[in-house]
Parts: C-alpha cells; sequence; structure tokens
C-alpha cells in the first residue's frame, strides 16, 4: 500500500516567516497534487507537479517535486494569516490514471497575526 | 462553470440510522469519487464511480455503498449507523483527461448520536 507521509503535523509561526513542509514516500509517483482546507469546506487544489525537480511557485507559496518524484515540498514565504489551514498532498495510488487518489494527513497550518 | 454540490450540508442521525448522501459533479465530469474524513484519521477514501460503474473502492465495511447515476451525479448510503460514523463527507470530481486533480465539494458533516 503507497502511503504520503506529511511532516509536520501541525505548525503555529508568526506572520511574516518562512516554512516549509514535506510529502514523503516510498513510492514513486507520476504526479502529485497539493491541496489546502479550510474549516467547514473541501480541499481546493493548489498545484500539480509532474516531472521530477520541478519547481512551480504561486505567488509566496514555491512547490518542489523530488527528483525521484517520491517527495515534495511546500515552502511559503512571509506567511500571512490567509494562509492559515490543512495543507493536503495527494498522489494516485497506482501505476494507472484511473488508480483512486491517496491522501496524506495533512499539515495544519496557523499563521498568528 | 458551477462547482461540485453536496446535499445535505449538515445531518444528525441516530445509531442504527440510515443516510443517504448527494453529489453533484462538476457538468462534464464522469468520475465522482467519495471521502471520509475525521480528525484522526484523516482523508480516507470511500470509492470513484465512472459512468455509473464502480472504478475504484476503499476498505470500508459494506454499510458503505454507493451509485452513480447516467447524468454522474452520485449517491452514497451508510446503513446500520454507527458512533464511528460521525465525519465530514466529501465528494469530489475530476475530468477525464487530468493528472488526477481533483474539484471538491463542501462537504456533509454526519453526526451520529
Amino acid at each position: 500500500t503507497q502511503l504520503l507521509e506529511q511532516s509536520p503535523q501541525f505548525l503555529s509561526i508568526q506572520e511574516g516567516e518562512n516554512l516549509t513542509v514535506y510529502c514523503n514516500s516510498s513510492s514513486v509517483f507520476s504526479s502529485l497534487q497539493w491541496y489546502r482546507q479550510e474549516p467547514g469546506e473541501g480541499p481546493v487544489l493548489l498545484v500539480t507537479v509532474v516531472t521530477g525537480g520541478e519547481v512551480k511557485k504561486l505567488k509566496r507559496l514555491t512547490f518542489q517535486f523530488g527528483d525521484a518524484r517520491k517527495d515534495s515540498s511546500l515552502h511559503i514565504t512571509a506567511a500571512q494569516p490567509g494562509d492559515t489551514g490543512l495543507y493536503l498532498c495527494a498522489a494516485p495510488g497506482g501505476v494507472n490514471r484511473d488508480d483512486k487518489i491517496i491522501f496524506g494527513k495533512g499539515t495544519r497550518l496557523h499563521i498568528l497575526p | 462553470k458551477a462547482g461540485v454540490t453536496q446535499t445535505p450540508r449538515y445531518l444528525i442521525k441516530t445509531r442504527g440510522q440510515q443516510v443517504t448522501l448527494s453529489c453533484s459533479p462538476i457538468s462534464g465530469h464522469r468520475s465522482v469519487s467519495w471521502y471520509q474524513q475525521t480528525p484522526g484519521q484523516g482523508l480516507q477514501f470511500l470509492f470513484e464511480y465512472f459512468s455509473e460503474t464502480q472504478r475504484n473502492k476503499g476498505n470500508f465495511p459494506g454499510r458503505f455503498s454507493g451509485r452513480q447515476f447516467s447524468n454522474s451525479r452520485s449517491e452514497m448510503n451508510v446503513s446500520t449507523l454507527e458512533l464511528g460514523d460521525s465525519a465530514l463527507y466529501l465528494c469530489a470530481s475530476r475530468p477525464q483527461s487530468s493528472y488526477n486533480e481533483q474539484f471538491f465539494g463542501p462537504g456533509t458533516r454526519l453526526t451520529v448520536l
């Protein structure tokens, strides 16, 4: 069974600080997604990474896919209270595009004003 | 384009009862997946339907079932409710040609008393 391990589980930092959260696995993935979920709502897709070593930027958020496509990181620069939420990584659970999507348990991020 | 909709948003039931939740995917999306989200277990995959057929299945007991209609709308049913079934139930749809990106509804918050 493929698993996605996210760390840290919880992170509380001051506004303006930088942070990095991680998504790791022993399996190779064809693609990996990051989502953000706010209380009482469903997860919202932030980005998809596909190529090993790929880096994508979304304003102050930088996503990187590991060279071996087994892990990914999300770096936030100058965090703001609006970044607060649960960050989830997800990937296909098998080698086929139609395989089920598995999720990590997430990193709960709280930005203090 | 309208997003994924789920009804009802909130539901309170008692042990032993059954419940049916509904999900309407984004227009044109033929795949609908269901997830159970709890604080301890995170997002757990229930099942996925594609063109009215169950394409993938998670590790939940037979009390959890689903179906999909010809218009891609989906329902999930939980029979003989247990206290542990209290959770946020999320539905997600995905387009056929994608890197497994999913679009989530707001969820149905089920409380079992």
